[in-house]
């Protein structure tokens, strides 16, 4: 079955550190993709990144990077010199290959709070 | 623009009477979903629909209903309402399958049974 897990529940930082926060990941098939979204106060899901199984190179985008391991099946994604806008509740996610239903399954989300 | 929209975006109801919420899209999207979210458990999804007349259970479909009678449409229906089902709601979209082409998440809806 497929499981990902978020051990940060709640991370606080002052404005201009880096942050980075953990996802795991279990399942048993070979093909999948991994995602991060991002839920702002405001409420809603703000989609960041989707990667597949077979692509292990790191993205960045902006400020914003990840770091997609299979070896250990992670997914971790950091936020250089972070901003007070970049509090929220982050979520991993993860969705099988398949052609049945392949829903998201989230982890239980990281709430970052960024102190000025 | 292309988009999903739930409404409303907030409810305050009693227990026991029965609502719907209403999701619609307009991107010809075959499969789509409904989630719930609630503190510290994350999203949990409660039905989806992999096409037209096509519906079946998620991990907590307990106490709620759904029907895709058009592609567009995939109403959430509570028939009697309790306090446990005070949550934040999702919709959600897909072309085909969720891995290859990913979600289209509406706005939610906060829903609050007293």
């Amino acid at each position: 079955a497929q499981k990902v897990t978020q051990a940060q529940t709640e991370i606080s930082v002052v404005e201009k550190e880096d942050v980075t926060l953990d996802c795991v990941y279990e399942t048993r098939d070979t093909t999948y993709y991994l995602f991060w979204y991002k839920q702002p106060p405001s409420g809603e899901l703000v989609f960041l990144i989707r990667r597949n199984s077979f692509d292990e190179q790191n993205e960045i985008s902006g400020r914003y990077s990840w770091n997609f391991q299979k070896s250990t099946s992670s997914f971790n994604f950091t936020i250089t010199a972070s901003q007070v806008v970049d509090s929220a509740v982050y979520f991993c996610a993860l969705s099988e290959y398949g052609s049945g239903n392949t829903p998201l399954v989230f982890g239980k989300g990281t709430r970052l709070s960024v102190i000025a | 623009e292309a988009q999903v929209t739930q409404n409303p975006r907030y409810l305050i109801t009693v227990t026991g009477k029965k609502l719907t919420v209403t999701c619609s899209q307009n991107m010809n999207h075959e499969y789509m979903s409904w989630y719930r979210q609630d503190p510290g458990l994350g999203l949990r999804q409660i039905y989806y629909s992999m096409n037209v007349e096509v519906t079946d259970k998620g991990d907590v479909p307990e106490g709620y209903k759904v029907s895709r009678k058009e592609k567009r449409n995939f109403p959430l229906i509570l028939e009697s309402p309790s306090p446990n089902q005070t949550s934040l709601y999702f919709c959600a979209s897909s072309l085909r399958g969720v891995a290859n082409y990913g979600y289209t998440f509406g706005s939610g809806t906060r829903l609050t049974v007293v």
